[in-house]
């Protein structure tokens, strides 16, 4: 069965620019998480969606949003890019609400690099 | 945002060694998760540990959800090389349509051979 799949798998911007970010989860899987990984914050949670609707929201600016597309394709999109965006984006999939026994499967994630 | 506690940042063992890593909150979780983390790779899930007090094992992986619920630990006996990487720790709480987990920062783990 595919796993998690995340593209584009790097990616360079320059500031000011916008990013759009695809997350593909594992089949069957109707939740998808979004992280941001830096060295220096670690892994910091930005939004869940679940069935197309955003269930819950980390401390981020609102130039991070993101939506899931009813075959729970999710993007994320970083506007007004700014140098300290740079990081790991990592996608996390699991079956969803009230199935919590599996924990999350991460994809490889994106690395963005903002010049 | 919260985080968990780990450390030491960064562990180095010999290979054959046993290792324990632990985990702390202030915050209680009804669920505990240990990953690891390859470079250029994400997270991989390693245990999930649901009831406090819960001890599983996944091979020579050992993990302990604290009795508290506030801290989770990790063994790994008889490393091996591949055993290297960043190991996190994960709490989640479930409620509602809350299920974010909140990460530790993670251990660096070096084996020598």
């Amino acid at each position: 069965k595919a796993g998690v799949t995340q593209t584009p798998r790097y990616l360079i911007k320059t500031r000011g620019q916008q990013v759009t970010l695809s997350c593909s989860p594992i089949s069957g899987h109707r939740s998808v998480s979004w992280y941001q990984q830096t060295p220096g914050q670690g892994l910091q949670f930005l939004f869940e969606y679940f069935s197309e609707t955003q269930r819950n929201k980390g401390n981020f600016p609102g130039r991070f949003s993101g939506r899931q597309f009813s075959n729970s394709r999710s993007e994320m999109n970083v506007s007004t890019l700014e140098l300290g965006d740079s990081a790991l984006y990592l996608c996390a999939s699991s079956l969803g609400q009230g199935f919590f026994h599996y924990g999350y499967t991460f994809g490889s994630g994106t690395r963005l690099t903002v010049v | 945002g919260q985080q968990l506690n780990q450390s030491p940042q960064s562990m180095f063992i010999q290979e054959g060694e046993d290792v324990s890593m632990n985990c702390t909150s202030s915050s209680i979780f009804n669920t505990w998760l240990w990953y690891k983390q390859d470079p250029g790779e994400g997270p991989v899930l390693l245990i999930a540990l649901y009831k406090a007090g819960e001890l599983t094992s996944n091979g020579r992986l050992t993990a302990q959800f604290g009795i508290t619920r506030k801290d989770s630990f990790l063994n790994i006996s008889a490393s091996i090389p591949s055993d290297v990487g960043i190991y996190f720790c994960a709490g989640q709480l479930r409620s509602g349509a809350n299920s974010k987990l909140t990460f530790g920062k993670g251990i660096t783990l070096s084996v020598r051979p």
